[in-house]
């Protein structure tokens, strides 16, 4: 299976520029997509295919990124982005996700 | 509106089989893929299996004995059954809806099952 490896865990003050890696174990073309999930919900879809934003998602995410790694960017962060993000990829099968990356607002 | 809504007993007791129902609304399983994922307390995400929207399936090979997805479009509805159940397979589950190449763009609020004699 394809392993999605992310840092654990970021602190940031909000204004500031954050960005989050995501780094896979064999390639995934640009099929990588990025999800927020804040503690007691469901994830939330944000980047799809590597660098499309989702619809409704701020032009303050943004992503990067081919082959085998990735970048998840928040510029500005804000207080309500505390969360974790995964990362997630649909080139090989099986669909794998990054274990994530707990995101904290200083 | 799209909305996905998971329901499920809560609790099983080990060795028993699990059945998940997901109902849809706001799309058609004719057009969309639904997909389970699952994550144990504290923990990240598991993709569990899913359903195309031409009806074919996929597993995750390391659970693929155990399971079973399948659909009924009159109702809107996918179900995932799990044999074989053990403590490690207590998780919140969501059912997910996914668009080739654009990931999982809905999510249901998801079903907490908890394994347990």
């Amino acid at each position: 299976d394809t392993v999605l490896t992310q840092s654990p865990a970021l602190a940031v003050s909000p204004g500031e520029r954050v960005s989050i890696s995501c780094r896979a174990s064999e390639g995934v073309n640009s099929y990588m997509h990025w999800y927020q999930q804040k503690p007691g919900q469901q994830p939330k879809l944000l980047i799809y295919k590597a660098s499309n934003l989702a619809s409704g998602v701020p032009a303050r995410f943004s992503g990067s990124g081919s082959g085998t790694d990735f970048t998840l960017t928040i510029d500005p962060v804000e207080a309500d982005d505390t969360a974790t993000y995964f990362c997630q990829q649909s080139w090989n099968d099986p669909f794998t996700f990054g274990s994530g990356t707990k995101l904290e607002i200083k | 509106q799209v909305q996905l809504k998971e329901s499920g007993p809560g609790l099983v007791q080990p060795s028993r089989t699990l059945s998940l129902t997901c109902t849809v609304s706001g799309f058609s399983l004719t057009s969309y893929g639904v997909s389970w994922v699952r994550q144990p307390p504290g923990k990240g995400l598991e993709w569990i299996a899913a359903i195309w929207s031409g009806g074919s399936t996929d597993y995750n090979s390391a659970l693929k004995s155990r399971l079973s997805i399948s659909r009924d479009t009159s109702k809107s509805q996918v179900l995932l059954k799990m044999n074989s159940l053990q403590t490690e397979d207590t998780a919140m589950y969501f059912c997910a809806r996914w668009i080739r190449g654009r990931g999982f763009d809905y999510w249901g609020q998801g079903v907490m099952v908890t394994v347990s004699s």
